[in-house]
């Protein structure tokens, strides 16, 4: 019973070009959604959360939208680097659970020079 | 910066073993998490505690236990290594307060069970 979902295992970009990266859930409870990104042989590393009660959330080149009555998030990234190139992870949290991060699968992004 | 350290980045132990990871935080945060991270199925919580000596399971906490002696370490037992617990293990740790605060994570001990 995969609650968040991320169905796109690998995305390919172009250097410059927005990245978008998607994200289903299925619980009407959780109360945020976070973005991690994980490079190899490291640890996840946060980059970007938004509350339920919010539709967007920018930060720099990292935008994050939700659409609650989809249960649909998204990350847009504008402009894409090469050094974006890494597993993104949706997580959301469910506060009533004590803040159990559920994770998504992943997703992998490329970003070609 | 909050540092989480996780002691062996690689390690290969036998069936039947028994394995300790340790992880180390350095925020004084209360709360500590155990993931295993497998292609295709993202992260997944193993076991958290909230305080020292207090602890619960996770979605997936068979065949396995846990222990929080002290405030800064968190330890993962694996009581009867099988080979279906081979992965990356990622520790992480959350201060109190706002459930929403981010979680920091350690760079993973990658686990081989032969």
């Amino acid at each position: 019973d995969q609650q968040v979902k991320q169905n796109s295992p690998s995305l390919s970009v172009q250097e410059g070009r927005i990245s978008i990266l998607n994200c289903d859930y299925t619980n009407s409870m959780f109360d945020y959604f976070l973005w991690y990104k994980k490079y190899p042989a490291e640890g996840p590393t946060f980059l970007i959360s938004i509350s339920s009660i919010k539709d967007k959330n920018e930060d720099g080149r990292f935008t994050v939208f939700l659409n609650k009555s989809a249960k649909h998030l998204s990350l847009h990234i504008v402009p894409s680097q090469p050094g974006d190139s890494a597993v993104y992870f949706c997580a959301a949290i469910y506060s009533g659970n004590t803040g159990k991060l559920i994770f998504g699968q992943g997703t992998t992004l490329q970003v070609k020079p | 910066d909050v540092k989480v350290t996780q002691s062996s980045r690689y390690l290969v132990k036998r069936t039947g073993e028994k394995v300790f990871l340790e992880c180390v935080q350095d925020m004084d945060h209360e709360n500590m998490f155990w993931y295993r991270q497998d292609p295709g199925l993202g992260l997944r919580l193993i076991y958290f505690s909230y305080d020292v000596k207090m602890k619960e399971k996770g979605d997936i906490p068979e065949g396995y236990s846990v222990s929080r002696e002290k405030k800064e370490r968190f330890s993962l037992i694996l009581e009867s290594a099988s080979t279906n617990q081979t992965s990356m293990y990622l520790c992480a740790s959350r201060g109190g307060g706002r459930t929403d605060q981010p979680q920091h994570f350690g760079d993973g001990t990658r686990l081989s069970i032969l």
